[in-house]
């Protein structure tokens, strides 16, 4: 596909599971941006990819919280011991080199915990 | 640390109207700005890139301004559309390459 895919586009889960989310950015793209939108917070900045490298991984809320990626491409982002106030939108952004540029965004995962 | 805020967070206006959507930031050590459109249950969509050297920047029907000294950027939207029903938000790029948010602009065209 031209755009970036996300998936599942829906988890619901029990308090205390692990979740992992995968995101497919544009082909070509270097750099890649996890963030998450909460009813009420607004959207949040998770962590930044560079290749496979993530020189900002300071908007992570929690040790909980993880991401990787791999082959400069498939990004995964985890979150064990789900909490009830991780439920929200995670969104998935891609662009060609760099922050500097237009970001592509995914349709985004939407995350309950029960 | 930056703040941004969006106002008005809501706007009704008939079909064919121009209108102005505001967003100021605090602090203006910034790269870029974004604006970004959100339609309900979809994810964003860029809409115009103003980088810190720039003025402004146009697409269309769109033209958006920023004055980085300010703390200022401003969304133009001329003849508005029902399609352009939509939430519009504003987006500086900081000093550490985060995109910091506002709560964004709920817009609403009326055929």
């Amino acid at each position: 596909g031209a755009g970036v895919s996300q998936s599942p586009s829906n988890k619901v889960t029990e308090k205390g599971k692990d979740v992992e989310l995968r995101c497919d950015p544009i082909s070509g793209h270097t750099a890649l941006y996890w963030y998450r939108q909460s009813l009420g917070q607004g959207l949040e900045f998770l962590i930044y990819f560079q290749g496979n490298s993530a020189p900002d991984k300071s908007g992570l809320p929690s040790d909980r919280f993880s991401a990787e990626r791999t082959g400069g491409s498939v990004s995964t982002l985890t979150i064990q011991r789900t909490q009830q106030e991780d439920s929200a939108v995670y969104l998935c952004a891609s662009s060609f080199q760099g922050p500097g540029e237009t970001q592509y965004f995914g349709p985004g995962t939407r995350l309950l915990v029960l | 640390k930056q703040e941004v805020t969006q106002i008005p967070a809501a706007l009704s206006v008939p079909e064919g109207e121009n209108l102005v959507l505001n967003c100021s930031f605090t602090d203006s050590a910034i790269y870029n700005l974004q604006w970004f459109r959100q339609d309900p249950g979809k994810g964003l969509t860029s809409l115009l890139l103003i980088q810190s050297s720039q003025r402004e920047q146009t697409s269309g029907r769109l033209n958006a301004s920023l004055d980085k000294s300010s703390g200022r950027s401003t969304l133009y939207i001329a003849a508005s559309q029902p399609g352009d029903s939509a939430t519009y938000l504003c987006a500086p790029l900081n000093s550490n390459y985060q995109l910091i948010w506002g709560a964004g602009t709920k817009l609403i065209i009326k055929p």
